[in-house]
Order: structure tokens, then C-alpha cells, then sequence
């Protein structure tokens, strides 16, 4: 079975740092690209970055470019997100999903999220 | 504002054929497959059709996908108190170079 598990969210100043964690079982992660999707309170989804089965190929939307990084270890199973210079309109539900193979960037299997609270 | 457009909202009754559309552009829907995703109340989004009309194992086949130029519609048929739900379309961009999603519609089955 497939499943992925976030971690890492919780209440952040702004202008801090978290990073959040993805890990993942039920399939071999090298095998797959992988994508972060938020969700703000009460709001629709927004994509926020994927990454390539080898991590060699990485996009972010606009509203995150230069603040967050993706980044992943296959030999660990894990996806991350660094997410820096945080403000209050990145507080949301964080999902990580995988993609349907390894250069694909829709999310297909989801995880639960983490929540990321920015405020002061 | 997103870049693929959705109506807010929608509705049914019980057993009737609901759908749902989602407008893009030619470097959006136009270039590129559309999954359509449900997000039930208080739970992750779940993949419902993916490249345009293909449903993953589990998918009841009252879910359908078709695609035409640059826009998209997902069809309900048979409608269930359980399909009440939030449905985004989402689709690759070339400009932007991202995955978009549209804003959203919501189903209230009546």
C-alpha cells in the first residue's frame, strides 16, 4: 500500500524557517517524481514545487521561488521542503504527493498534510 | 485567480448527471493532460481521473473525463449523497511552468 507521511509543520515567526519532511513506503521512490501542493485555510489548492525521479529536474510557482527548496534522498525514502523567509500567506495545509512516474509532476497518491502556521 | 477557470459551484439530486468544466489556455489544457482530483470534507484531495478520461482502480465508472481544445469537463452520473465534495481540475502550464489547479467547484447533491 502506498502511503506517504508529512512532518515537520507547526507555528513559524515570520521571516523563519521550517523544513518539512515527506516519507514514504508501498513504493520505491526512486522510481518517481515527487510534488508538494498547499492548501490555505478554507481555500483551493495550490501547486508549490516537484522534483524529478533523480532530483535533477525541480520547478517552483512564482509565490515560492527563491524562499523554498525541494530537495529528496532516496536512500531514505524521503522528500523534503525548506521552506525559508516565511510569511503569513504560506500558513496552509502542506501536502506531498507522488507523480505518476518518474518526470511526471501531477500529484497522484497523497498524503494526510502537515499544517504550517505563520504568525507572530 | 487561478489559471484554469471552474465554476464555484454546482448541484444535483439524487441519481441525476452532474457536470463540471475547467477552462484553460492553449499553454495550459490546450498542451497539456488534465487530472481532476475530490476532496472530500476535512480530507486530502484524491486523484478521480487522470490524462484526461482515465480512472484509477477504484473509481466508480459514474466518473468520466473528457478534454476538447482548452477546456476540460468532469461528468457525475448517478449521483450519491457521497459525491458532496470539492472537485479541482489541474493541468501543466508551459508559461509558468508549473502544475495549475483551478479554484475549485463545489457539489452539493440537493
Amino acid at each position: 500500500e502506498v502511503q506517504l507521511l508529512e512532518s515537520g509543520g507547526g507555528l513559524a515567526q515570520p521571516g523563519g524557517s521550517l523544513r518539512l519532511s515527506c516519507a514514504v513506503s508501498g513504493f520505491t521512490l526512486r522510481n518517481y517524481g515527487m510534488t508538494w501542493v498547499r492548501q490555505a485555510p478554507g481555500k483551493g489548492l495550490e501547486w508549490v514545487s516537484a522534483i524529478s525521479d533523480t532530483g535533477t529536474v525541480i520547478y517552483y510557482a512564482d509565490s515560492v521561488k527563491g524562499r523554498f527548496t525541494i530537495s529528496r534522498d532516496n536512500s531514505k525514502n524521503t522528500l523534503y521542503l525548506l521552506m525559508k523567509s516565511l510569511r503569513a500567506d504560506d500558513t496552509a495545509v502542506y501536502y506531498c504527493a507522488r507523480a505518476f512516474d518518474s518526470g511526471d509532476s501531477y500529484p497522484y497518491d497523497w498524503g494526510r498534510g502537515t499544517l504550517v502556521t505563520v504568525s507572530s | 485567480q487561478s489559471v484554469l477557470t471552474q465554476p464555484p459551484s454546482a448541484s444535483g439530486t439524487p441519481g441525476q448527471r452532474v457536470t463540471i468544466s475547467c477552462s484553460g489556455t492553449s499553454s495550459s489544457i490546450g498542451g497539456n493532460y488534465v487530472n481532476w482530483y475530490q476532496q472530500l470534507p476535512g480530507t486530502a484531495p484524491k486523484l478521480l481521473i487522470y490524462k484526461n478520461n482515465q480512472r484509477p482502480s477504484g473509481v466508480p465508472d459514474r466518473f468520466s473525463g473528457s478534454k476538447s481544445g482548452s477546456s476540460a469537463s468532469l461528468a457525475i452520473s448517478g449521483l450519491r449523497s457521497e459525491d458532496e465534495a470539492d472537485y479541482y481540475c489541474a493541468a501543466w502550464d508551459h508559461n509558468l511552468s508549473g502544475v495549475m489547479f483551478g479554484g475549485g467547484t463545489k457539489l452539493t447533491v440537493l
